[in-house]
């Protein structure tokens, strides 16, 4: 089953702890894309990917760290610096031509804070 | 901030009737694109739109392009109780290949 495979589907945060998010592809795409989504927002994009070992910030990249060993996967790390972490983040992947973008989207994980 | 706004936010329509949202943007692009969101899901790409082009079809989608106005917009005919979901524009604007999406345009379609 091709596609982008995100988990968990929920993650809880304790005050003071960093979590991981996992981001999984087969679609041997070279780029990868964390975003977050606010309810009623649209996405804001934390960190991309362009190539494996290496990364750039996005709009809202402060509290948050990512890595990018393999092409399959793009795990981020939300930080105890991220004050306000609950959200839904959403991690895509796109293998065609920069200027024809389409992104690829996994199901989602929704972050709360306990 | 981001690129693009749509509007109406929220549109409540019934089956068969057409939905037709709007989306405008501040820089030049490269290619504008809508996506569906279900509630709770991830993001699905529906058509992409080149600056050079003026309009586009994708079944019951048709999606224009003004960049003289810096706006597209995206009409759904002959609306289902399945399109119910979330509407997103994301434009293409650097060489990097990012997408800035715009806040969405929430559609009921009720049967």
């Amino acid at each position: 089953d091709g596609g982008i495979t995100q988990s968990p589907k929920y993650l809880f945060r304790k005050e003071g702890q960093n979590v991981t998010l996992s981001c999984e592809q087969n679609l041997n795409h070279d780029a990868m894309y964390w975003y977050r989504q606010d309810p009623g927002q649209g996405l804001r994009l934390i960190y991309y990917s362009q190539i494996v070992n290496d990364f750039q910030k996005g709009d809202i990249a402060e509290g948050y760290s990512v890595s990018r060993e393999k092409k399959e996967s793009f795990p981020l790390t939300v930080t105890s610096a991220q004050k306000n972490p609950t959200a839904f983040y959403l991690c895509a992947s796109s293998g065609g031509q920069k200027r024809e973008n389409i992104q690829y989207f996994g199901a989602g994980t929704r972050l709360s804070v306990l | 901030s981001q690129q693009g706004e749509e509007d109406p936010q929220a549109l409540s329509i019934q089956e068969g009737e057409n939905a037709t949202m709007n989306c405008s943007y501040k820089t030049s692009i490269n290619n504008l694109q809508w996506y569906r969101q279900n509630s709770g899901r991830g993001l699905v790409h529906l058509i992409l739109i080149r600056s050079n082009e003026r309009e586009k079809h994708s079944g019951r989608l048709r999606v224009t392009l003004d960049t003289s106005k810096k706006s597209s917009s995206l009409l759904i005919t002959a609306s289902r109780a399945a399109d119910t979901a979330s509407y997103f524009c994301a434009t293409a604007f650097d060489s990097w290949g990012k997408l800035q999406f715009g806040a969405g345009t929430q559609v009921v379609v009720t049967p």
